[in-house]
C-alpha cells in the first residue's frame, strides 16, 4: 500500500527540469509533497486535494491525476538548493480527517553546478 | 515559529533495554505521529495520536508502543530493545482537518541498539 515514487535518484545540472512521480493502487483524497535535505527534518511542499488545481509554489508545481491515483512534481529551471530527497504522503480516500500519510520510499535529487 | 522537538538527537543502547523517545509540539496540534526512517524505505508510520489518549496503530507497530498524556506531548516506547529497531525516528504533528493539515516534523532521533 506505500505508494511508489519514480525515479529513485536523479542528477541535473542547474537550470535542469525534473519530474518525480508518485502511484497508489489505492484511492487518494489527497497527496502531500516533502523535500528533507541531508540530516534534517523533512519539509512540506504543498498538498494537492481530491478534485482540487494543480498546485504551484514558486519553480515547483505538482498535480494530481484523480483517475490513475498519481501525482507528479514538476521542478522547473532547478537550483542547488533543489537538492535533497523528496517524499510524497498519500492519504486515502474514505478515511479519517486525522491526516494520516503513507509516504513513499523517496527521491533523491541532485543538483550540481 | 513552529516548533516540534524531539528529547535526542543521537541515542545508544544495549539490546533488551527500555527505551523512551519524547515528542512535544508547540502549535496546539491534535494529531501527533511517529515515525521511523530506513534508507530506501522512506517514512514509515509506527503509531500515530488523534487526541489525549487516544492512538491507532501505523504500519509497523510490533515492537513499540506509544503514550500520550498531554496534547503537546508524544511519547515512543521501545519495551525491549532490538537490533533491528537501530533506526532514525521523527516525531510530526499536523492540525486536525481536511485540509491544510500539513505534517510539520522534528528534527529526529538516530537509535543505535547494541
Amino acid at each position: 500500500q506505500q505508494p511508489v515514487q519514480s525515479p529513485q535518484a536523479v542528477i541535473l545540472r542547474e537550470g535542469e527540469d525534473a519530474v518525480i512521480n508518485c502511484s497508489s493502487s489505492k484511492a487518494l483524497y489527497s497527496v502531500h509533497w516533502y523535500r528533507q535535505k541531508h540530516g534534517e527534518a523533512p519539509v512540506f511542499l504543498m498538498i494537492l486535494l481530491k478534485g482540487g488545481e494543480q498546485k504551484g509554489h514558486e519553480k515547483i508545481s505538482a498535480s494530481f491525476n484523480e483517475k490513475k491515483q498519481q501525482s507528479s512534481l514538476y521542478l522547473t529551471a532547478s537550483q542547488l538548493s533543489y537538492s535533497g530527497t523528496y517524499f510524497c504522503g498519500t492519504e486515502f480516500a474514505g478515511g479519517t480527517s486525522y491526516g494520516k500519510l503513507t509516504f513513499g520510499q523517496g527521491t533523491i535529487l541532485t543538483v550540481h553546478p | 515559529d513552529v516548533k516540534v522537538t524531539q528529547s535526542s538527537r543521537y541515542l545508544v543502547k544495549r539490546t533488551g533495554e527500555k527505551v523512551f523517545l519524547e515528542c512535544v509540539q508547540d502549535m496546539d496540534h491534535e494529531n501527533m505521529f511517529w515515525y521511523r526512517q530506513d534508507p530506501g524505505l522512506g517514512l514509515r508510520l509506527i503509531y500515530f495520536s488523534y487526541d489525549v489518549k487516544m492512538k491507532e496503530k501505523g504500519d509497523i507497530p510490533e515492537g513499540y508502543s506509544v503514550s500520550r498524556e498531554k496534547k503537546e506531548r508524544f511519547s515512543l516506547i521501545l519495551e525491549s530493545a532490538s537490533t533491528n529497531q537501530t533506526s532514525m525516528y521523527l516525531c510530526a504533528s499536523s492540525p486536525d482537518g481536511w485540509e491544510d493539515n500539513e505534517q510539520f516534523f522534528g528534527p529526529g532521533t538516530r537509535l543505535t541498539v547494541l
